[in-house]
């Protein structure tokens, strides 16, 4: 079945340092590709996606773009900050039937330290 | 609302006891998920409606676990019979439709003593 693969955390940077987080998924068909994030007490939001091979989303500085022939969607900044401390879930989307289902990560925790 | 809404954001609750869990999903849209996130671990996938048909159930650990949704706008996730395993953050998600952009709440967190 699908599934996506994302780097353990924690990961713990200094401000302004560069971040990589590395997603690579299994899937059949065109998935669209989803990076969430949830900073401490709050729900999660989206961050960015693509929806085809080699499209980038882009936010708030990030910046992930979708490798159909790595079958990757790594999530990176050039310059991370305090505030950008949370956790980061990559994840998949999926149609069965007239469904869309959502394959999740198990989410990369982010220490940003000034 | 503005953005998907649950209640209550906290529960405490004694072992075998029953507990609802609400979610008030954004006005229009046709897809409702329940996730449960555990300490240190991802999200757990529960239960999923979309529209008029029938809810996907895989998700539910036991059947001491079930879902609503009424009217195709607020859901109440029922946990009977708690047991302490079950503590965990309840997310309710809402999707317009087919794009697979999720939109949470801030989560109902549960504690089963």
């Amino acid at each position: 079945g699908n599934s996506v693969t994302q780097m353990e955390g924690p990961v713990t940077l200094s401000e302004e340092a560069f971040l990589t987080i590395n997603c690579t998924y299994t899937a059949t068909g065109y998935p669209s590709l989803f990076w969430y994030v949830q900073y401490p007490g709050e729900g999660l939001q989206l961050l960015l996606k693509a929806t085809k091979a080699d499209d980038k989303g882009s936010n708030k500085g990030f910046e992930a773009t979708y490798r159909k022939e790595t079958t990757s969607f790594h999530l990176e900044k050039g310059s991370v900050q305090v505030s950008d401390s949370a956790v980061y879930f990559c994840a998949l989307s999926e149609k069965a039937g007239n469904n869309r289902k959502l394959i999740w990560g198990l989410g990369t925790s982010l220490a940003v330290n000034p | 609302g503005a953005g998907v809404s649950q209640s209550p954001s906290n529960k405490v609750t004694e072992k075998g006891k029953d507990v609802e869990l609400r979610c008030d999903p954004i006005s229009g849209h046709t897809a409702l998920y329940w996730y449960r996130q555990s300490l240190g671990q991802g999200l757990e996938f529960l239960i999923y409606f979309q529209g008029n048909s029938a809810p996907d159930k895989s998700g539910l650990p036991s059947d001491r676990f079930s879902a609503e949704r009424t009217g195709g706008s607020v859901s109440t996730l029922t946990i009977q019979r708690t047991q302490q395993e079950d503590s965990a953050v309840y997310l309710c998600a809402s999707s317009a439709g087919n794009t697979g952009e999720l939109f949470f709440g801030e989560g109902s967190r549960l504690t089963v003593l």
